[in-house]
């Protein structure tokens, strides 16, 4: 069972510009992380932000975390066409789910970025 | 620095046939994991390891084993592949509650 939903599910913008993904999830959780996917290769590992973190950057990359609401948002500043990729948002549940005490994934945002 | 090694890259399968794909890691991490990745679906667990000697079941287990004798070794078994369990294999490893470094996947198709 997936945990985090992404949204959206699909994102085409230009180079330059900003992405903004949302990863909304149910239950208490340890710590959030994002990866990236691109096409045909495994996944990279992006960020992660703890439960009692609200904000979290990486170079062109700034998460955000509101516990009270379970989400998450992924911000790619300025794009280039290298970001070009899937990308997914897992958590860690504080609980142990049917995944175990491993990570949940969700379905992930598809983004597209245009020359 | 080579991370996760996932071996073999590509297989292809007829139905009732077995395989074992390998999955290796030179960074001492203590937990292991199998995903499967489908169109559509995400990435689903299933097997997982938190130390030599110790599996477990993730969300869809059924049709496939595992071990891990080696601390640095996590293999996946199919006893008698499916077209259902044709996919993408990806192995990764991490310390506790920690980022996952992944291999770079296995495509398996069972015809």
């Amino acid at each position: 069972s997936q945990q985090g939903e992404e949204d959206p599910q699909a994102l085409s913008i230009q180079e330059g510009e900003n992405a903004t993904m949302n990863c909304s999830y149910k239950t208490s959780i340890n710590n959030l992380q994002w990866y990236r996917q691109n096409s045909g290769r495994g996944l990279v590992h992006l960020i992660l932000i703890r439960s009692n973190e609200r904000e979290k950057h990486s170079g062109r990359l700034r998460v955000t975390l509101d516990t009270s609401k379970k989400s998450s948002s992924l911000l790619i500043t300025a794009s280039r066409a290298a970001d070009t990729a899937s990308y997914f948002c897992a958590t860690y549940w504080l609980e142990e789910s049917n995944s175990g005490y491993a990570l949940n994934f969700g379905k992930g945002t598809s983004l597209l970025v245009t020359p | 620095n080579a991370g996760v090694t996932q071996t073999p890259k590509f297989r292809v399968l007829k139905t009732g046939q077995s395989m074992t794909l390998l999955c290796a890691q030179d960074m001492n991490h203590e937990y292991m994991y199998w995903y499967r990745q489908d169109p559509g679906m995400g990435l689903r667990l299933i097997h997982y390891s938190v130390g030599e000697g110790t599996t477990a079941k993730g969300e869809v287990p059924d049709g496939y084993n595992v071990s891990r004798l080696k601390k640095q070794n996590f293999l996946l078994g199919l006893e008698s592949a499916a077209p259902s369990q044709t996919s993408v294999y990806f192995c990764a490893s991490s310390y506790p509650v920690g980022g996952y470094t992944f291999g770079s996947g296995t495509r398996l198709t069972v015809v």
